[in-house]
């Protein structure tokens, strides 16, 4: 099983400033790897797959970057609808699809 | 548009079975594997499994083998999750989704068990 490990747990940033988010995997996943953002009382909804390429609806100041088994998910100029929480996952070797444990972005 | 629509909250006592079914809509339901993602109350998201509606094969996480089923109807684009022998630990939003990366997700089911 691909273990996802995120980190930080927590990211306090400011509104307007940059937050990096970090994703490792335990193996290579290739670019196999998809981040989806997760605001309370909803459902998760796909922003990043493929590891960079980003899914409708979402602006450009959301960019994904890495491959191999290091992911990183950086939001530029960061808005007050941008606070939520974030995971990655993996769908590079499965069964089982894995995710990682969340990120908070939370204001600082 | 594209939708998953899953069934009501359920509250289920310890030893009991749950189905949790998810109905999509606008899309070739055959086209698409459907997986199971659940999230216990405060964490983070868990794969269940997996079905395919054009063959039925199915993979499942493997805490998870021998426990739960999962089922597809073809005629009305529905998807079923079916876990049995239900603990407190099961307690959690059930989420099905559509794919390999999750591009369509249902509303959640919450589902509760209790004595």
């Amino acid at each position: 099983e691909i273990v996802m490990t995120q980190s930080p747990a927590t990211l306090s940033v400011s509104p307007g400033e940059r937050a990096t988010l970090s994703c490792r995997a335990s193996q290579s996943v290739g670019t196999d790897l998809a981040w989806y953002q997760q605001k309370p009382g909803q459902a998760p909804r796909l922003l990043i797959y493929g590891a960079s390429t980003r899914a409708t609806g979402f602006p450009a100041r959301f960019s994904g970057f890495g491959s191999g088994t290091e992911f990183t998910l950086t939001i530029s100029g960061l808005q007050s609808e941008d606070f939520a929480v974030y995971y990655c996952q993996q769908y590079s070797n499965w069964p089982p699809l894995t995710f990682g444990q969340g990120t908070k972005v939370e204001i600082k | 548009q594209i939708q998953l629509v899953q069934s009501g909250p359920v509250v289920k006592k310890p030893g009991a079975s749950v189905q949790v079914s998810c109905k999509a809509s606008d899309y070739s339901f055959t086209t698409y594997n459907v997986n199971w993602v659940r999230q216990a109350p405060g964490q983070g998201l868990e794969w269940m499994g997996w079905i395919s509606p054009y063959n039925g094969a199915t993979r499942y996480a493997q805490q998870f083998q021998g426990r739960v089923t999962m089922t597809t109807d073809a005629s009305t684009s529905t998807a079923y999750m079916e876990l049995r022998s239900l603990r407190s630990d099961d307690t959690a939003l059930y989420f099905c989704a559509r794919g390999v990366y999750f591009d369509y997700w249902g509303q959640g089911t919450l589902v509760t068990v209790s004595s």
